[in-house]
């Protein structure tokens, strides 16, 4: 049981370019988030999910695209990368019961855009 | 803004001291509340959650305040292995992945 993986640990792209970040996770969770951490911004939601097929905008939606076709997987895509967004990516993961607030979060991904 | 708000520290305390942080929310319809904890360059991973008769974990013990809107957790005997960031989270009525809110965190070091 891997929890939620998060893929590539690290990634240095230039502007301008593509790239997405992959998240996987195998505790069935019907919730998938990614959130972007910023030195003294602390977690910030950009995308979620409650499911296959539904996807909504979070706090900082722009310049990231997100689908989720299968309930393990959430890919958040850059499409033409900033040097603004330059952070810490987590996934994050949750039942959806009510009283089961746990969030899962995957171990992260460190992204440089120069 | 939904806001929560926390002192950043550090807190900077010796091994077995006793050490307390305070988090405070705006929106009066917040329901749920937790402590998570985040090492320097890891992943959030919940520490407690929070409970308006309050609640405690061995050393830990987290309190809810509802009628002044905070949160707090006090740490005993302070070990070198507790020096994190501690993160308030606050979710909204509704349940909604959108109404669940981080505070920006507080460091604590512990030194021997």
């Amino acid at each position: 049981n891997a929890g939620v993986t998060q893929t590539p640990k690290f990634q240095v792209l230039k502007t301008g370019q593509s790239m997405t970040l992959q998240c996987a996770q195998d505790m069935n969770h019907e919730y998938m988030s990614w959130y972007r951490q910023d030195p003294g911004m602390g977690l910030r939601l950009i995308h979620y999910s409650v499911g296959a097929g539904i996807t909504d905008q979070g706090e900082v939606p722009n310049g990231y695209n997100v689908s989720r076709s299968t309930t393990e997987d959430f890919p958040l895509r850059l499409l033409s990368a900033a040097p603004s967004q330059t952070s810490v990516y987590f996934c994050a993961t949750k039942k959806r019961e009510v009283g089961t607030d746990t969030q899962y979060f995957g171990p992260g991904t460190r992204l440089t855009v120069l | 803004r939904k806001e929560v708000e926390q002192d950043p520290g550090p807190f900077n305390v010796p091994e077995g001291a006793t050490v307390a942080f305070n988090c405070t929310y705006s929106n009066s319809a917040s329901q749920s509340f937790f402590w998570y904890r985040q090492d320097c360059r890891k992943e959030p991973k919940l520490l407690m959650s929070v409970y308006s008769s309050g609640n405690e974990d061995g050393r830990f013990t987290a309190q809810l305040n509802r009628a002044s809107q905070y949160i707090s957790l006090l740490i005993r005997d302070s070990k070198l292995s507790d020096s994190a960031t501690y993160l308030c989270v606050v979710i909204l009525a509704g349940g909604s992945q959108g109404n669940l809110i981080f505070g920006k965190g507080t460091k604590l070091s512990v030194k021997p």
